[in-house]
This record gives C-alpha cells, sequence and structure tokens, in this order.
C-alpha cells in the first residue's frame, strides 16, 4: 500500500523568506507524484507533477519539487514567498498499478506574514 | 475553464439520517472521485467510479456509502444512516483519459456537520 508523510503540519514564513516543504511517500514501485494546493475558502488545485523524467519539477506561481529515487522525497520549493500562498499545501502519490486513486499526505499548512 | 461543482456547501444533519451530496464532474472526464477530510486530518481517498461502477473503494467505504451517477451529469454520494464521525469535509474529483497519470480535478467541498 502507499502513504504520504508531510512533516510539516503548520508553517509560519515572512514574506520573501523561501519556503521548503517536505513530503516522503512509501511505495515499491514507480510513483507519480503532486502537490496540491487548497486557499482558503476554495478548492484543491494542483501546483504541480512528476511522471518522468528531469525529476525537478516547475510548477504554477514559482513553485517546484525534486523528486528524489533513493530518498522517496518530492520536496515543495519556492524562492521567495508572497502572502498570497497563503494556504493549505498537500502531496499526493499514486502508484503505477493501474489505481487511478491519489493518496493523500495530511497536508501542511503555510502562513505568510506581510 | 470547466470546473467540478459540489451542493450544498454545508449541510447539517442529525444523527441517523440519509444524507445525499451532490456533484457535477467536467463533463468529458470519465473517472469519478469522492474523498473526505475529517478536521484537522488527511484528504482520505472514499471511491472511484468508471463505466457505471466502482471500480475502486477504500475500507472507509462501508454499507453505509453508496454513489451513483443517475442522470449523466450529477455523481452523488449517499450516506444512508449519518453517524457523529461522518462530519467531515466531502470533496468530489473528476478526471479524463490522459493515460493512466491524469490530473484530478476538484470540486470545493461539500461541508457535512452530523449533530
Amino acid at each position: 500500500a502507499q502513504s504520504v508523510s508531510q512533516h510539516n503540519h503548520h508553517v509560519i514564513l515572512s514574506e520573501a523568506a523561501s519556503l521548503e516543504l517536505g513530503c516522503n511517500y512509501s511505495y515499491g514501485g514507480t510513483v507519480n507524484l503532486f502537490w496540491y494546493v487548497q486557499y482558503p475558502g476554495q478548492h484543491l488545485q494542483l501546483l504541480l507533477k512528476y511522471f518522468s523524467g528531469d525529476p525537478l519539477v516547475k510548477g504554477i506561481k514559482g513553485f517546484e519539487a525534486e523528486f528524489i529515487k533513493s530518498k522517496f522525497s518530492f520536496n515543495l520549493r519556492k524562492p521567495s514567498v508572497q502572502w498570497s500562498d497563503t494556504a493549505e499545501y498537500f502531496c499526493a502519490v499514486k502508484g503505477n498499478t493501474g489505481r487511478r486513486a491519489l493518496t493523500f499526505g495530511s497536508g501542511t499548512r503555510l502562513q505568510v506574514q506581510p | 475553464e470547466p470546473e467540478v461543482t459540489q451542493t450544498p456547501s454545508h449541510q447539517v444533519t442529525q444523527m441517523g439520517q440519509e444524507v445525499i451530496l451532490r456533484c457535477v464532474p467536467i463533463s468529458n472526464h470519465l473517472y469519478f472521485y469522492w474523498y473526505r477530510q475529517i478536521l484537522g486530518q488527511k484528504v482520505e481517498f472514499l471511491v472511484s467510479f468508471y463505466n457505471n461502477e466502482i471500480s475502486e473503494k477504500s475500507e472507509i467505504f462501508d454499507d453505509q456509502f453508496s454513489v451513483e451517477r443517475p442522470d449523466g451529469s450529477n455523481f452523488t454520494l449517499k450516506i444512508r444512516s449519518t453517524k457523529l464521525e461522518d462530519s467531515a469535509m466531502y470533496f468530489c474529483a473528476s478526471s479524463g483519459l490522459a493515460g493512466n497519470t491524469g490530473e484530478l480535478f476538484f470540486g470545493e467541498g461539500s461541508r457535512l456537520t452530523v449533530l
């Protein structure tokens, strides 16, 4: 079975600070990895995804994530956060068994202070 | 931009009552899902639906739950006899046929409060 761990439950940063949110997954085979964001009062939106190829993936709004297979990690990064990045961030994994459903982590609440 | 819509946005019900949550997936999508998120906990998979039948379900999706696509556009989740622990945000999602790696598009959620 696949699982996802997000170790940071609540992160508070000042604007312009750099961000790194941790995500580790557990799955024995090939995976597809996702980061979703949920802004206050809104639905889950895809930030970026990794399927294959370059392990450094760039997404929307200046976010990127790096897939490190040896560490089973897919950490999310942004060099300089803005107040508008305040949201909850979810890492998700899908194994290559044919199952289409995603397994989500518990989420990280990011609060950016102006 | 096409989106997944869910109704109601918030429902309050008494324990033991039946609840139906409704979703309109993106029109050309073929795979549909329900997830839930209990306050402060992770987003949990409930069920996936394809070709008018359940393709996968989790251990949470017991006999109290059912899903239906009654008219080709709506996708509903029914909870037959609600329990206090069913209080959660329920998210509907859909995906297309972009290989096996298709992105899931989520609705804004329906908050269910069971008293």
